[in-house]
């Protein structure tokens, strides 16, 4: 079956432009977290979303960023005002078990650029 | 505060020959492990994962060790193979952390040469 999907695959904006990335699970996966690689670094956690549950936005760098999900499918990450430090891969995951620990599947990213 | 470290930024190895990836966690909390593999342009993929009840995990040429007194777990690699060149990840999830969360290295590139 189809894996994570995103778009666009990059995204090159300027400095204090909002920008909107998508995520498309796979089908049935209750989980989707929102990770990102800055360049020489390891993936950093953002938001997670669980079913109806409350997000944990536990890892959103600043109030720029938000994200949102409708149910159990399409999650939306939006980055007001970008900075030039915004400018990283933006990676996808998600996952089928809510308890436990379970395999998350990722996304190819979203390379954002912000000049 | 980097919780889980891989403090190898690249290896080398020759084709056929063993590849040993280490990665070092600070977390007592951690109990599940995970490593990825990932190409340039594409997502991270599982690979293989331990569970601390364990202190060894084989899957075909793919084996994890995990030493809990030391807070050190290794991925061995044997036969290394070229198609094995890419960057791998060590991830960690526990108790305590949003479920499911991983915290990640910062990945060692791997290059197996002929």
């Amino acid at each position: 079956g189809a894996g994570v999907s995103q778009s666009p695959s990059n995204k090159v904006t300027e400095k204090g432009k909002d920008v909107e990335l998508r995520c498309d699970p796979i089908s049935g996966h209750t989980a989707l977290y929102w990770y990102r690689q800055r360049l020489g670094q390891g993936l950093e956690f953002l938001i997670y979303f669980q079913g109806n549950s409350a997000p944990d936005k536990s890892g959103l760098p600043s109030d720029r960023f938000s994200a949102e999900r409708t149910g159990e499918s399409v999650s939306t990450l939006t980055i007001q005002r970008t900075q030039q430090e915004d400018s990283a891969v933006y990676l996808c995951a998600s996952s089928h078990r809510t308890s436990g620990y379970n395999e998350q599947f990722f996304g190819p990213g979203t390379r954002l650029t912000v000049l | 505060d980097q919780q889980v470290k891989q403090n190898s930024p690249s290896l080398s190895v020759q084709e056929g020959r063993i590849s040993i990836l280490n990665c070092d966690y600070t977390n007592s909390m951690f109990d599940y492990f995970l490593w990825y593999k990932k190409y340039p342009a594409e997502g991270p993929t599982f690979l293989i994962s331990i569970s601390s009840i364990k202190d060894k995990n084989e899957d075909g040429r793919f084996t994890v060790f995990l030493n809990k007194s030391a807070k050190h777990l290794s991925l061995h690699i044997v036969p290394s193979q070229p198609g094995d060149s890419a960057v791998y990840f060590c991830a960690a999830s526990g108790r305590g952390s949003t479920l499911g969360r991983l915290y990640f290295g910062r990945g060692t590139q791997l290059t197996v040469w002929p």
